[in-house]
């Protein structure tokens, strides 16, 4: 399986870029990645997916080095409703589907 | 169009009982996947259903069951709970499946089964 890890938690202040880093070294040549936004007591939230270099849409940009073994999710210019837990997700090829979530990224974003 | 939806929203049941989640998936999509969360930790994939299929499965005992319906909403069973089940129950749907490897999620509000 794809394993991934990120740190498990970060801060910020209002108005700052935001960057958390996903790890999946053993990533599969087909495989996707896919960025989940968590807030408590509520089923995750899509918020990003690519496959290789930069994804921008309008809430995040996602950036994939050549060798696709890690990726870094970018929110620009946070608010505090962007406190949650970030979720990268790398859904392993191989026959049967098994996507695996991490612990998540806990972000809290300070007044 | 009809997000993701979960019922009960709360459950309370004891040690060695059964218990029946249900979801309805988005409208136009035939997959759903179930996970469960325990506090603190991400969601655990339990199976996927694809058109009434289980088209994979997590690492969970065969207590753990499910079904699909020809109009894709799908029901979680937990037989003999024990009270490591206390978690939030998590139904996701989506357009497709396994077969696509850029398959996007689109989550349910959960269920959240208090075992005693």
């Amino acid at each position: 399986l794809a394993k991934t890890t990120q740190p498990i938690s970060m801060d910020s202040y209002e108005g700052q870029e935001v960057n958390i880093t996903c790890s999946h070294n053993n990533i599969a040549t087909n495989d996707y990645i896919t960025w989940y936004q968590q807030f408590p007591s509520q089923g995750p939230r899509f918020i990003i997916q690519g496959y290789k270099t930069k994804v921008t849409n309008e809430v995040a940009s996602l950036f994939i080095p050549a060798d696709r073994k890690s990726s870094t999710l970018s929110l620009p210019r946070v608010s505090l409703s962007d406190t949650a837990v970030y979720y990268c997700l790398v859904v392993t090829s191989g026959g049967s589907y098994i996507p695996t979530f991490g612990r998540g990224t806990s972000l809290i974003v300070h007044p | 169009e009809t997000g993701v939806t979960q019922s009960p929203t709360h459950l309370i049941k004891t040690r060695g009982q059964q218990v029946t989640l249900r979801c309805s998936s988005q409208s136009g999509h035939n997959t759903v996947s179930w996970y469960q969360q325990a506090l603190g930790q991400g969601p655990q994939f339990i199976f996927q259903y694809y058109r009434e299929e289980e088209n994979g499965r997590g690492n969970f005992p065969p207590r753990f069951s499910g079904l699909q319906f020809p109009n894709y909403s799908s029901e979680l069973n937990v037989n003999a709970l024990e009270l490591d089940d206390s978690a939030l129950y998590l139904c996701a749907s989506s357009l497709d499946g396994g077969r696509a490897r850029a398959d996007t999620q689109y989550f349910g509000p959960g269920t959240r089964l208090t075992v005693l």
